[in-house]
């Protein structure tokens, strides 16, 4: 199985700055790394497929990079609604499919 | 626009069963392989199960695999999860989602539905 780890756990973050969190893979998953956003109450959502290419309907500010087992989504300037948990999750070597524990961006 | 149900969840003892159902809409439901995930009250989200167009394949991961089963009904546009021999760890909201045509992610959900395993 391939363990997923991302840091920070928590990151504090003021409107208008960059966020970037960080994702590693325990072994390679070559560029099948996706990243979700989730808000409190919320389903995830589809941000990042590929490890870079944004999913339909995500605005440019979200970013992703990286390839084998070290992976970045940046956000540009964060707005009021990003504020929320991001998760990565690999899809090279399955089952099982695997998440990474989430980062949490709080406002600073 | 692409919607997905979740239903079915409740309060269940241990030991017992439970089957989730997903309605689908607005896509060609025939055409895309269909998942279960869970996120355990205030934990991550831990992929449960996955199924092909068909249903002729199916995958689960190792905490429920012998206990759980996914199923489809295309001519009802409908994805299912049995339970079975429900534990208390198996508490979680369950979301139904669809594949993306990347294989392996996940690229509209449900909102979920709450099971919790509880004497």
């Amino acid at each position: 199985e391939i363990v997923m780890t991302q840091s920070p756990a928590t990151l504090s973050v003021s409107p208008g700055e960059r966020a970037t969190l960080s994702c590693r893979a325990s072994q390679s998953v070559t560029s099948n790394l996706a990243w979700y956003q989730q808000k409190p109450g919320q389903a995830p959502r589809l941000l990042i497929y590929g490890a870079s290419t944004r999913a339909t309907g995500i605005p440019a500010r979200f970013s992703g990079s990286g390839s084998g087992t070290e992976f970045t989504l940046t956000i540009s300037s964060l707005q009021s609604e990003d504020f929320a948990v991001y998760y990565c999750q690999q899809y090279d070597n399955w089952p099982p499919l695997t998440f990474g524990g989430g980062t949490k961006v709080e406002i600073k | 626009q692409v919607q997905v149900v979740e239903s079915g969840g409740g309060v269940v003892q241990p030991g017992r069963s439970l089957r989730l159902s997903c309605a689908a809409s607005g896509f060609s439901f025939r055409s895309y392989v269909m998942h279960w995930v869970r996120q355990a009250p205030g934990k991550g989200l831990e992929w449960v199960s996955l199924i092909s167009y068909n249903g002729g394949n199916e995958y689960y991961a190792d905490s429920v695999k012998g206990r759980f089963t996914i199923s489809r009904d295309n001519s009802k546009n409908t994805l299912y999860l049995q339970m079975n021999s429900l534990r208390a760890e198996d508490t979680a909201v369950y979301y139904c989602a669809r594949d993306s045509s990347s294989l392996g992610n996940f690229d509209s959900w449900g909102q979920g539905t709450l099971v919790t395993v509880s004497s």
